[in-house]
């Protein structure tokens, strides 16, 4: 049972081009959506989160959109950079409240071509 | 860096043996979380420790079992091991076991189980 869902696999884009990572999920009483990074060999880092009271949310060059309607979100990077070049995941809170039990997607490897 | 570090790096293991993972948290840091990374998915929560007590599980068979010291280090044990317990295992720690706290990834331990 994929709660959270990440249909692309892999993504490449130009250098200084937008990217648009995008997220599906299913359970419509998440409140509450991060973003990671992973680069080879190191663990996933926080990159930026989403509250469901808002629908918008942005940090320097990243910015994560909620559709709350669509249980969709997505992670636009603009401009992209080279050292952009990762894996990203989407994630969620269990609403069981199993401490702080994360739901991930399944990544979306993200390219950046100079 | 995120102050969390894993060892060992790598690890191959015989199937139905058996495997202990260490993880040493940010300092200050009282919860710790454990998650596999197959290839090509998401990491899945495995459990949660939150001062030194099991404070949530995920869909994970008791033969994986874990630890957490009053040091800020974890431990993640798993017996009998089968093959398909070859994946990447990382831990997280949080300064709380609240569901939006920032959770800080470790580089993770990548196990190979023959």
């Amino acid at each position: 049972d994929q709660q959270v869902k990440q249909n692309s696999p892999s993504l490449s884009v130009q250098e200084g081009r937008i990217s648009i990572l995008n997220c599906d999920y299913t359970n419509s009483m998440f409140d509450y959506f991060l973003w990671y990074k992973k680069y080879p060999a190191e663990g996933p880092t926080f990159l930026i989160s989403i509250s469901s009271i808002k629908d918008k949310n942005e940090d320097g060059r990243f910015t994560v959109f909620l559709n709350k309607s669509a249980k969709h979100l997505s992670l636009h990077i603009v401009p992209s950079q080279p050292g952009d070049s990762a894996v990203y995941f989407c994630a969620a809170p269990s609403f069981y409240n199993q401490g702080g039990k994360l739901i991930f997607g399944q990544g979306t490897e993200l390219s950046v071509k100079p | 860096e995120t102050g969390v570090t894993q060892s060992p790096t790598h690890l191959i293991k015989t199937r139905g043996q058996q495997v202990t993972l260490r993880c040493s948290s940010q300092s200050g840091h009282n919860t710790v979380s454990w998650y596999q990374q197959a290839l090509g998915q998401g990491p899945q929560f495995i459990f949660q420790y939150y001062r030194e007590e099991e404070n949530g599980r995920g869909n994970f068979p008791p033969r994986f079992s874990g630890l957490q010291f009053p040091n800020y280090s974890s431990e993640l044990n798993v017996n009998a091991l089968e093959l398909d317990d070859s994946a990447l295992y990382l831990c997280a720690s949080s300064a709380t076991s609240g569901s939006r706290e920032t959770q800080y990834f470790g580089p993770g331990t990548r196990l190979l189980v023959l």
